[in-house]
């Protein structure tokens, strides 16, 4: 089956950094997306990795090994706007987006 | 501003009524899609639609209904055949180019009271 991981939930304080990693099982991949989604609010989209490597932006960088099936989002001197939960997902053979459960970040003063 | 629009926010619903999900962008996007989001658990694909007139059942269709009469527009119905239908729903629409993700509209929270 196809599986997507990532922790449940991290904590980090502001101004710091803090890696949330995702490790998937797809059939077949397309492209990796991170996607931001404040609680009971629209995920918004973060980024795309389809290659290996590092992307960044901004203060945001994502990271893709599609050796290991891995990919982790770096976020660097973290706001307390930053407090949300992150989803990875993986867009597989047939073009369809399988989905991660999300990892909430708690953001501490 | 370009964007996709969800109505309404709250919803809620007395068991074995049906009801419908409102869903409208103005982003010229050919593809749009129904997700479900559940406490704890990834997002899962309703249904969707790469063209007019054409939709796809996606991995939890069962109790589920929608339409694709216009481009703009992709209401679904969720009927009284859903056996457990208290979610957040979100509608997505893409360009279908990879690289720029999907964008989501604000959800509806339907509850069955």
């Amino acid at each position: 089956g196809q599986n997507i991981d990532q922790p449940t939930e991290m904590t980090a304080t502001e101004g710091a950094i803090v890696q949330i990693n995702c490790t998937y099982q797809t059939s077949g991949f397309n492209g990796l997306f991170w996607y931001q989604q404040h609680a009971g609010e629209a995920p918004t989209f973060l980024s795309y990795n389809v290659l290996d490597g590092l992307e960044e932006k901004g203060r945001f960088s994502s990271f893709l090994s599609r050796s290991k099936g891995y990919s982790y989002l770096l976020l660097k001197e973290l706001q307390m706007k930053d407090s949300a939960s992150y989803l990875c997902a993986v867009l597989d053979s047939n073009y369809q987006l399988i989905w991660g459960a999300g990892t909430k970040l708690i953001i501490k003063p | 501003d370009g964007g996709i629009t969800q109505s309404p926010k709250y919803l809620f619903r007395k068991e074995g009524q049906n009801v419908t999900l409102s869903c409208e962008q103005n982003l010229n996007h050919d593809a749009m899609y129904w997700y479900r989001q559940d406490p704890g658990q990834g997002l899962r694909l309703i249904y969707y639609s790469q063209i007019v007139n054409d939709f796809q059942k996606g991995d939890i269709a069962e109790g589920y209904s929608v339409s694709r009469e216009k481009k703009e527009s992709f209401p679904l119905t969720v009927t009284s055949a859903q056996k457990n239908p208290t979610a957040f729903y979100l509608c997505a629409s893409s360009t279908g180019r990879e690289s720029n993700g999907y964008t989501f509209g604000s959800g509806t929270r339907l509850t069955v009271v």
